[in-house]
């Protein structure tokens, strides 16, 4: 059974740091991976989509890697800014199951100090 | 102009009732889905409809029946809603293999 774990669980730092969240799966056999952004209060926000064939996917100072092999990933925030302060939610697509049945980490909240 | 848009925002109700959730989207999606979020903020899949057709039914109780009167619809029925019901319900829509667009939640007290 695929299980997705996020570290840390939380993560404080200040504004402006180059950051990390990781992101771990035990079961390689996926479609994709996806990392979301989820607001206090709100729904889910798709950041970045990686495809099982890639190896990386960049959206302006988000850059989300991808070693299917190991079982992870990574998304690299540069240059926070308090208005990054989510949390930050990992999911895979199984290749066992139906494609659209996401997976989902139990996240990493994420503040940024001014 | 929203995407993804569910009703009601907030639902406090007694054990034992019955009770909807609506969610509709505009992006000409094929499938659309049901997340349960609990008190931790664990998310997990309930539902998926593709094209009107159940495709995904995890391990719910057959309290929680979802209902799509068209491929823009996806109402969640509950019927004697326990205290271990009490969650954030997000409905979501994709095209296959795209990311998903997520609703804002409905917030589900039970008393």
């Amino acid at each position: 059974k695929q299980e997705v774990t996020q570290i840390p669980a939380a993560l404080s730092v200040p504004e402006g740091e180059n950051l990390v969240l990781n992101c771990s799966f035990t079961d390689s056999a996926i479609y994709n991976l996806q990392w979301f952004r989820q607001d206090p209060g709100k729904g889910l926000t798709s950041l970045l989509l990686i495809q099982s064939s890639q190896r990386e996917q960049t959206s302006g100072r988000l850059n989300a890697s991808l070693d299917k092999s190991s079982g992870r990933s990574t998304l690299y925030i540069a240059a926070s800014q308090p208005g990054d302060s989510a949390t930050y939610l990992c999911a895979v697509t199984d290749l066992g199951g139906s494609q659209g049945n996401l997976i989902f980490g139990k996240g990493t909240k994420l503040s940024v100090k001014p | 102009d929203t995407a993804v848009s569910q009703t009601p925002k907030y639902l406090v109700t007694q054990m034992g009732n019955d009770k909807s959730i609506k969610c509709e989207q505009n992006l000409g999606h094929d499938t659309m889905y049901w997340y349960k979020q609990d008190s931790k903020k664990f998310l997990k899949i309930m539902f998926s409809y593709n094209n009107k057709e159940l495709i995904i039914n995890e391990t719910v109780p057959n309290r929680f029946s979802p209902k799509s009167p068209d491929k823009a619809h996806l109402n969640l029925h509950i019927n004697s809603l326990e205290l271990g019901d009490s969650a954030v319900y997000f409905c979501a829509s994709s095209l296959p293999n795209q990311p998903q667009h997520f609703g804002d939640g409905t917030r589900l007290s039970i008393l």
